[in-house]
């Protein structure tokens, strides 16, 4: 059983570059996350979706985009990085909302040049 | 917003102390989480507290939802070399935050020189 599976794990993009980065889990968790991790800042939602075909803004929203088209994928898009989006990226699931507790994957450590 | 004060930021630790941190806010919850994050990886749940005073235990880890709802708190008794890491409290209130978890900071725990 894999859990929650992000990636790439690292990524260096240069400023104004487009990626997409992936989470798969395979637990049938309904709920998806999408979160950042700074020094000094903890975790921060960007996005989370509460079900296949739906997404919404967390904390942190701008510059990025999610789809939800599969119940076990969550995608993070970023369409034009900026040296502001290096960060540590993490996805989560949950069964049906925070109260289960949330599964991470491990990251994926995103720096943008 | 609403925002979680973990103490202390960092503390160090000598095999077989007791550790103690704890989490603040001026919001109530209706949850409170302890995870901890070891480095490279994503968070892990490792208590979940339902209950106002509820006292709840995994192994030598004893955390505790507070009271006045504000507020939790997690032990570890008799500490050991691999509970080294970042712990992070999170907490959850239907009424705000879309009903999604919200993160302190952090308390990163390492071993004495």
């Amino acid at each position: 059983n894999a859990g929650v599976t992000q990636t790439p794990k690292f990524r260096v993009l240069k400023t104004g570059q487009s990626m997409t980065l992936l989470c798969a889990q395979d637990m049938n968790h309904e709920y998806m996350y999408w979160y950042r991790q700074d020094p000094g800042m903890g975790l921060r939602l960007i996005h989370y979706s509460v079900g296949e075909g739906t997404t919404a803004k967390g904390e942190v929203p701008d510059g990025y985009n999610v789809s939800r088209l599969k119940k076990q994928n969550f995608l993070l898009g970023l369409e034009s990085a900026a040296p502001s989006q290096t960060s540590v990226y993490f996805c989560a699931s949950s069964v049906q909302g925070p109260v289960d507790g949330y599964t991470f994957g491990s990251g994926t450590r995103l720096t943008v040049v | 917003g609403q925002q979680l004060n973990q103490s202390p930021q960092s503390m160090f630790i000598q095999e077989g102390e007791d550790v103690s941190m704890n989490c603040t806010s001026s919001s109530i919850f209706n949850t409170w989480l302890w995870y901890k994050q070891d480095p490279g990886e994503g968070p892990v749940l490792l208590i979940a507290l339902y209950k106002a005073g509820e006292l709840t235990s995994n192994g030598r880890l004893t955390a505790q939802f507070g009271i006045t709802r504000k507020d939790s708190f997690l032990n570890i008794s008799a500490s050991i070399p691999s509970d080294v890491g970042i712990y992070f409290c999170a907490a959850q209130n239907y009424g705000g935050s879309q009903g999604n978890l919200i993160f302190g900071k952090g308390t990163k725990l390492s071993v004495k020189p």
